[in-house]
């Protein structure tokens, strides 16, 4: 079937740079999301690819090449306020929709 | 514009019961989704709505249900409460087109 897979948890140092990657197994898709989840709080839409290649917004980018059948979310300068939860999701051909389980991004000091 | 409402914040039930959730998309937002979320677990997709109908629907039981009004208000309801229902139900409003989904703040339902 259609899925998603992430790391379920990445760690690394403030002011350090992190890679999240969302690889899947079938093709047929619109785009390709990104959020972010604090504790306690609900998602906020981070990043979009409709198309191969980087988007940049600020710190944050977003790659995806359909041809690899996978996607990253880049944090750069990372502080601690990015500590949380990062997930990626697609909207098939059929608009089903596709999430990760989410990555869990611990930034040490 | 004002952000995706959803109403009641909280709510605490026991087994059994049954509940309503209610959800305002953003205004021009024809499509609303629902989720259930558990702690430390992902999203699960319950059901998405588009102008009235539903587009998309989740793995879960019957005793979840939805609908969506002409003013793209969407409500959700689960009957028969059973303990593993509680969690922090999210409505999404989905702008068409780029496909972003605007999360509201969560219902946080607790069963007893």
């Amino acid at each position: 079937g259609q899925s998603l897979e992430q790391p379920s948890e990445v760690t690394a140092v403030e002011g350090a740079i992190v890679q999240i990657n969302c690889t899947y197994q079938t093709s047929g898709f619109y785009g390709l999301s990104w959020y972010q989840q604090h504790d306690g709080g609900a998602p906020t839409f981070l990043s979009y690819n409709a198309l191969d290649g980087l988007e940049e917004t600020g710190r944050f980018s977003s790659f995806l090449s359909r041809s690899d059948s996978y996607g990253y979310l880049l944090l750069q300068e990372l502080q601690m306020k990015d500590s949380a939860s990062y997930f990626c999701a697609v909207r098939w051909s059929n608009y089903q929709l596709i999430w990760g389980a989410g990555t869990k991004l611990i930034i040490k000091p | 514009k004002a952000g995706v409402t959803q109403t009641p914040r909280y709510l605490i039930k026991t087994r059994g019961q049954q509940v309503t959730l209610s959800c305002s998309p953003i205004s021009g937002h024809r499509s609303v989704s629902w989720y259930q979320q558990t702690p430390g677990q992902g999203l699960q997709f319950l059901f998405e709505y588009f102008s009235e109908t539903q587009r998309n629907k989740g793995n879960f039981p019957g005793r979840f249900s939805g609908r969506q009004f002409s003013n793209s208000r969407s409500e959700m309801n689960v009957s028969t409460l059973e303990l593993g229902d509680s969690a922090l139900y999210l409505c999404a409003s989905v702008q068409e087109g780029r496909d972003t989904q605007y999360f509201g703040p969560g219902t946080r339902l607790t069963v007893l």
